[in-house]
């Protein structure tokens, strides 16, 4: 079945400089690619997400990038906030019956003023 | 985005006692819903897909039995755990999806405590 991988499990960055977190995935037939960020004792929540036939996708301060023959896609955040700071997950699309997602293991992002 | 509405927020409940958590799309009709269980520091485990009018469907290894989903209407499904126990202490999430659309809208979860 499909497996997702994340790295790092932890960042921390100094606040305005950059973040990037990778994923891979092990399913050559994922399609949809989103990126969920998550703060303590809450839901997920959507913040950018790429289809397969795109290969970035830019919202803000945020952008995420697919590499499909690789099957690595990233997610960047410039300029980054202490709101930055969170637990998020990149997750990969498998098809059996219904679409369903993989969630990777997660990284939580530290933003020091 | 769409927004899914998830209650109770928090449920301490005692060992035994059965417990129901609901997830409503305010906003949309959910065809499909989700229900993930969390434990602190880690990924969302997926328990079970559930679509309208229809039985839902479990992933390896969560009993059916034990997590009683329902989805009665386009916007609403609940998770009953029944009979809990303190190993059923968990965060569960709920998401919901609107027709052929591929995003998923969370819920903002529930913490489930037994005692």
């Amino acid at each position: 079945g499909e497996n997702v991988e994340q790295h790092p499990s932890t960042l921390s960055v100094q606040e305005g400089d950059s973040a990037v977190i990778k994923c891979t995935y092990s399913d050559s037939a994922s399609n949809y690619f989103p990126w969920y960020k998550q703060e303590l004792g809450k839901g997920p929540q959507l913040i950018i997400d790429i289809r397969s036939n795109v290969g970035e996708k830019k919202d803000q301060r945020i952008a995420v990038t697919l590499n499909k023959t690789a099957k690595h896609f990233s997610l960047h955040i410039t300029e980054t906030q202490p709101e930055d700071s969170a637990v998020y997950f990149c997750a990969a699309s498998i098809r059996t019956g219904f679409q369903k997602l993989v969630f990777g293991t997660g990284t939580r992002l530290l933003v020091s003023p | 985005g769409a927004v899914v509405s998830q209650h109770p927020s928090r449920v301490i409940c005692k060992s035994g006692t059965s417990v129901k958590i609901e997830c409503r799309s305010l906003d949309f009709q959910a065809t499909t819903m989700f229900w993930y269980r969390q434990f602190p520091k880690q990924s969302l485990m997926l328990m079970a897909t559930s679509n309208e009018g229809s039985k839902a469907t479990y992933e390896q290894g969560v009993e059916k039995d034990k997590f009683l989903i329902n989805h009665a209407s386009l916007t609403l499904s609940t998770l009953t755990v029944t009979s809990a126990h303190p190993e059923d202490s968990s965060f569960y999430i709920c998401s919901a999806r609107q027709g052929a659309v591929e995003k998923l809208f969370f819920g903002s979860g529930t913490q489930l405590s037994v005692l």
